[in-house]
């Protein structure tokens, strides 16, 4: 079975400044898709980015950017920039390639952004 | 807004009761998923739809059922409530296209408080 795991409960980060959220993952597919929702004081699950196993470009969006290693099994996001609305949990995601096979969520890292 | 709405957003209601929580899928999307996000065991996936019938089932108690109608709006019941119940219940849909990979958007969820 796929594991996704956020091994940092808690991060933070003064406004303007670049940080980094981890994320590793187990599994035996080789073809898969990795997603960072953003899920903010609303709750709301927001889509940040997502990934395609089999792409070896790193995804960006905007401020957004993945360092996806597949080989270690790795998928970090890293916020430039940071702005007060960033503020939110971050769930990683993995999603398997072979059949319409659900989320499989990680923990949830809390990211706290100061002025 | 992902497109997906969920009723009602809060509701309060007392143990034993039976509650209906209904979910509008993106317009063009065929698969619904119901999610349960409580404080103590992050998101669960609980049950997927595609089209009317079935496709996956997750962590779903026995308590609960769900199903897809024609017009392809779901309905998640929960029946004979417990406070451990209390959590956010998010639906979520997609295309459902096997193995596409898509993007899963999730609604603004359901706050079930159970008293």
């Amino acid at each position: 079975a796929q594991t996704v795991t956020q091994s940092q409960p808690e991060m933070s980060v003064q406004e303007a400044e670049t940080v980094t959220l981890s994320c590793t993952y187990d599994t035996s597919e080789s073809d898969y898709y990795l997603f960072w929702y953003k899920q903010p004081p609303s709750r709301q699950m927001i889509l940040v980015i997502r990934q395609e196993a089999y792409k070896q470009q790193n995804a960006t969006e905007n401020r957004f950017s993945v360092n996806f290693q597949k080989a270690a099994k790795s998928f970090s996001l890293k916020i430039s920039d940071s702005q007060l609305g960033d503020a939110a949990m971050y769930f990683c995601a993995y999603r398997s390639g072979y059949n319409t096979d659900k989320l499989i969520f990680g923990t949830g890292t809390r990211l706290q952004v100061f002025p | 807004d992902s497109g997906v709405t969920q009723t009602p957003k809060h509701l309060i209601t007392a143990t034993g009761q039976r509650v209906t929580l209904r979910c509008s899928p993106r317009s063009g999307d065929l698969s619904v998923y119901w999610y349960q996000q409580s404080l103590d065991q992050g998101l669960q996936f609980l049950i997927q739809y595609y089209n009317g019938e079935e496709r996956a089932k997750g962590n779903i108690l026995e308590r609960f059922s769900a199903q897809q109608f024609p017009d392809l709006h779901s309905e998640l019941n929960l029946s004979s409530l417990e406070l451990g119940d209390s959590a956010l219940y998010f639906c979520a849909s997609e295309t459902g296209d096997i193995g596409s990979g898509n993007t899963i958007y999730f609604g603004e969820g359901s706050w079930l408080t159970v008293v």
